[in-house]
């Protein structure tokens, strides 16, 4: 089945540090792939997203790019701030189906 | 997460009561879901409906029913709740469901049974 695989956390970085956080994915079609970002308290919200090979997710100073050669979708951001300290989750979507399937989320925190 | 609210947001149940978790939007979305949150294991899916009334099972739908009603609301039953339905729930929406629109979520209800 599909399955989304995400590194453990949690990450810690100082303020400004560089930030990557894996994501790997199996499906059986072409899916859809979404970082979701969940602040401390509230629901997820959609951070970005790529349809299709070689597209870029970027919001917020956050990029992902989908690379079917390596089957990933890795989040990186080039100088966090405190404000970034949240759970982010990968999740794909085939373009076909209705589902979203998550990865088991990444807590990020940053210190100051 | 505006137009997607959840009740109760915080319960304790003892083993074996019931209870139904509410989700309503006003976003007027076909699509709704019930999810849950465990430490590790991200957000799995336990049912979810393509309109109203209609209903289907996700990938944990044991020990849960859902009722679509009406399509504004998701309601999530526990008949008899297990120490091991401890956890977060999430209800998210959806519109149309070929497109890759992103899915809305509520602010969670954190469910603890003792």
């Amino acid at each position: 089945g599909d399955s989304v695989t995400q590194m453990e956390g949690p990450v810690t970085l100082s303020e400004e540090a560089f930030l990557t956080i894996n994501c790997t994915y199996t499906a059986t079609g072409y899916p859809s792939l979404f970082w979701y970002v969940q602040y401390p308290g509230e629901g997820l919200q959609l951070l970005l997203k790529a349809t299709k090979a070689d597209d870029k997710g970027s919001n917020k100073g956050f990029e992902a790019t989908y690379r079917k050669e390596t089957t990933s979708f890795h989040l990186e951001k080039g100088s966090v701030q405190v404000s970034d300290s949240a759970v982010y989750f990968c999740a794909l979507k085939l373009n076909a189906g209705n589902m979203l399937t998550f990865g088991g989320g990444t807590r990020l925190m940053v210190k100051p | 997460n505006a137009g997607v609210t959840q009740t109760p947001k915080f319960r304790v149940l003892k083993t074996g009561q019931s209870m139904t978790l509410l989700c309503a939007q006003d976003m007027n979305h076909e699509y709704m879901y019930w999810y849950r949150q465990d430490p590790g294991m991200g957000l799995r899916l336990i049912h979810y409906s393509v309109g109203e009334g209609t209903t289907a099972k996700g990938e944990v739908p044991d020990g849960y029913n859902v009722s679509r009603l009406k399509k504004q609301n998701f309601l999530l039953g526990l008949e008899s709740a297990a120490p091991s339905q401890t956890s977060v729930y999430f209800c998210a929406i959806r519109d149309r469901p070929t497109s890759n629109t992103e899915a809305f979520f509520g602010q969670g209800t954190r469910l603890t049974v003792v």
